[in-house]
């Protein structure tokens, strides 16, 4: 079974600090996608970031970055230069390509303290 | 493009009620998914269609709920009857072929009294 795994339920950070959030999942594919999906109070899923598998070069967005891991089978974001605004819930996703069903993780609750 | 748009925002209805929940996903957009939110079970994918067609519903927990997409801009999700453990999040979201990148609506909030 294709299964996401964010091992930390809740995260806090300093404003203006760096802060990781962790990813993992399972697949014997080789070629799908990953994502990061921010969940603000507003309850309306952002798409942060995505990554190819293909790609060996880690995504970047601005102030958020992966860690991509392929063999490892690991996929975290990086947050820098932490915002209020960026206070939410994190969800990690995986689809392999040609499938249509992105499976999701249960997702990281990230406070940043003022 | 407006995005995902979904109707109603919030629903309160007795249990017993029918609740229709309404989609309308972005223009040109291939597939549409419904899915359901709760802090116990996380997401859950309950329905999608490519093409209006629903392709998988596995994932609709039982006969009382229905989802139709009548055509390319309106899908509707239906609760008959209601049922206090529906109450949840609702969120329709849609993407194209070419990536799996998924849009999401602002999504419903139901409770079921």
């Amino acid at each position: 079974a294709q299964t996401v795994t964010q091992s930390q339920p809740e995260m806090s950070v300093q404003e203006a600090e760096t802060v990781t959030l962790s990813c993992t999942y399972d697949t014997s594919e080789s070629d799908y996608y990953l994502f990061w999906y921010k969940q603000p109070p507003s309850r309306q899923m952002i798409l942060v970031i995505r990554q190819e598998a293909y790609k060996q070069q880690n995504a970047t967005e601005n102030r958020f970055s992966v860690n991509f891991q392929k063999a490892a089978k690991s996929f975290s974001l990086k947050i820098s230069d932490s915002q209020l605004g960026d206070a939410a819930m994190y969800f990690c996703a995986y689809n392999i390509k040609g499938a249509q069903k992105l499976v999701f993780g249960q997702g990281t609750r990230l406070t940043i303290n003022p | 493009d407006a995005g995902v748009i979904q109707s109603p925002r919030h629903e309160v209805t007795e249990m017993g009620q029918e609740v229709t929940l309404r989609c309308k996903p972005i223009s040109g957009h291939d597939y549409l998914f419904w899915y359901r939110q709760t802090m116990m079970r996380g997401l859950e994918l309950l329905i999608y269609f490519n093409n209006n067609v629903p392709i998988d519903d596995s994932g609709m927990p039982e006969d009382r709920f229905s989802a139709k997409m009548p055509n390319a801009s309106f899908s509707t999700l239906k609760i008959q009857p209601s049922e206090p453990r529906d109450s949840a999040v609702y969120f329709c979201a849609s993407r194209t072929r070419y990536t799996g990148e998924l849009f999401f609506g602002e999504g419903s909030r139901l409770t079921v009294l």
